[in-house]
């Protein structure tokens, strides 16, 4: 069964840091991975994927990720944090062929962005 | 281009009765995903539906039925409705060409009192 685990609950970080989120995945072939993030009462937004190819993916808001089979992680990562980017962070992985289309979330970590 | 809607936004139960909520999928998509996310915690996957029929199903109780149209809209029932069924329900679709990336509507959230 696939499952993913978000290590942190709560990571505070100042305005102009760098941000790193951890995730680590199981899964038994190699997987489809997403981040998402949600602002409070809103659904997700799709921030980065990876299926294939280079193991460092480009999002949008100026975050990336860097799939790592060797460690099961796809951690996020933005190089400079802005107080728009408080939210919760979702990692998920997707299923392919007969369980297409069914993803397994994390638990979230919420961003606190300080002045 | 719309993207998932979903209606309503917000919604009050009490114990016992029954919810329909429903989803429209973004233009192109023909498959719809329901996912359930409790308060502090991360969607679980309820069951998604393809051609008018339930693909797959999480594990959740026979308590969740779902439904598809032929223009691909989608809606999620819940009978007898529980104290712990209170959500934000999030439904998400995806295209045909088996890429997986699903996209998320922003969510009917559900009060059971």
């Amino acid at each position: 069964a696939q499952s993913v685990t978000q290590p942190d609950i709560h990571i505070t970080v100042s305005e102009g840091a760098s941000l790193e989120l951890r995730c680590n995945y199981s899964y038994g072939a190699t997987p489809y991975l997403f981040w998402y993030v949600q602002s409070p009462g809103q659904g997700l937004q799709l921030l980065l994927k990876y299926f294939s190819g280079d193991t460092l993916v480009q999002g949008i808001k100026g975050f990336e990720a860097e799939f790592k089979r060797s460690q099961s992680s796809f951690n996020l990562r933005k190089p400079s944090v802005h107080w728009s980017d408080a939210a919760e962070y979702f990692c998920a992985v997707g299923a392919y062929g007969t369980n297409a289309g069914k993803s397994t979330f994390g638990d979230g970590t919420t961003l606190t962005v300080k002045p | 281009d719309a993207g998932v809607t979903q209606s309503p936004t917000h919604l009050i139960k009490t114990r016992g009765q029954q919810v329909t909520l429903r989803c429209s999928p973004k233009s192109g998509h023909d498959t719809v995903s329901w996912y359930q996310q409790a308060l502090g915690q991360g969607p679980q996957f309820i069951f998604q539906y393809y051609e008018e029929e339930e693909r797959q199903r999480g594990n959740f109780p026979d308590r969740f039925s779902g439904h598809q149209f032929p223009n691909y809209s989608s809606e999620l029932n819940v009978n007898a409705l529980l104290l712990g069924d209170s959500a934000l329900y999030l439904c998400a679709s995806s295209q045909p060409t088996g890429e997986e990336t699903q996209y998320f509507g922003p969510g009917t959230r559900l009060l059971v009192l």
